[in-house]
């Protein structure tokens, strides 16, 4: 069965660093590749979308990964803020639906 | 601009009782989607309706229903509510079909089945 796994529940860092999440999949050929920020009693926010065939895509202080060999997306937050702090939600679609992950909850500590 | 909007934002039922949820939108978008979001198991997709007049099931679409009323409403119904449907639901739409576009949420329905 199609299997959704972001690395961990939680990740902390110290503000100023480079925060990597990741998201694997099984038994999936995902079109595309979606990151959404959501904080706590709110609905998810799109961030960004990577297709298939790129290897990589930027926005501001975020940056994301697809390697299609490898069943894997990596997210970078770089110089990270405490306002960075809330829980990432990767999401995979193809021909015919969108699955999400689970969810990272990352704390950024002054 | 309001986005999607969701009512109620929270809802306290007891097992067998019946309500709908309601999610309207703004921004013109042809597809709406219904998701639930439970603690350690991601957003699942309950329904969607990629246009006005179509609806389909999702990945967990037992004991509820939809309807797609007009280009800006899509309500979700449950008609014998049961603890297992305890949750928090999210309606969303986007502008593109064939799950290629950006999803619009709104802020969510909590509901709880006793």
């Amino acid at each position: 069965s199609q299997k959704i796994e972001q690395n961990s529940e939680a990740l902390n860092i110290q503000e100023g660093k480079t925060a990597t999440l990741t998201c694997n999949y099984t038994n999936y050929s995902p079109a595309y590749l979606q990151w959404y920020r959501q904080d706590p009693g709110r609905g998810p926010v799109f961030l960004l979308l990577i297709r298939e065939n790129e290897k990589e895509k930027r926005k501001e202080r975020l940056k994301v990964t697809f390697d299609t060999t490898l069943k894997q997306s990596l997210f970078h937050i770089t110089a990270s803020q405490p306002a960075d702090s809330a829980t990432y939600l990767c999401a995979l679609s193809g021909r015919i639906d969108m699955r999400f992950g689970a969810g990272t909850r990352l704390t950024v500590k002054p | 601009n309001a986005g999607v909007t969701q009512t109620p934002k929270f809802q306290v039922l007891k097992t067998g009782q019946s309500m709908t949820l309601q999610c309207a939108q703004d921004m013109n978008h042809n597809s709406m989607y219904w998701y639930r979001q439970d603690p350690g198991m991601g957003l699942r997709l309950i329904y969607y309706s990629a246009s006005e007049g179509t609806t389909d099931k999702g990945e967990v679409p037992n004991g509820y229903n939809v309807s797609r009323l007009n280009k800006r409403e899509f309500s979700l119904r449950l008609e014998s509510a049961a603890p297992s449907q305890t949750s928090v639901y999210f309606c969303a739409s986007s502008e593109a079909w064939g799950w290629a576009g950006e999803l619009f949420f709104g802020e969510g329905s909590r509901l709880t089945v006793l």
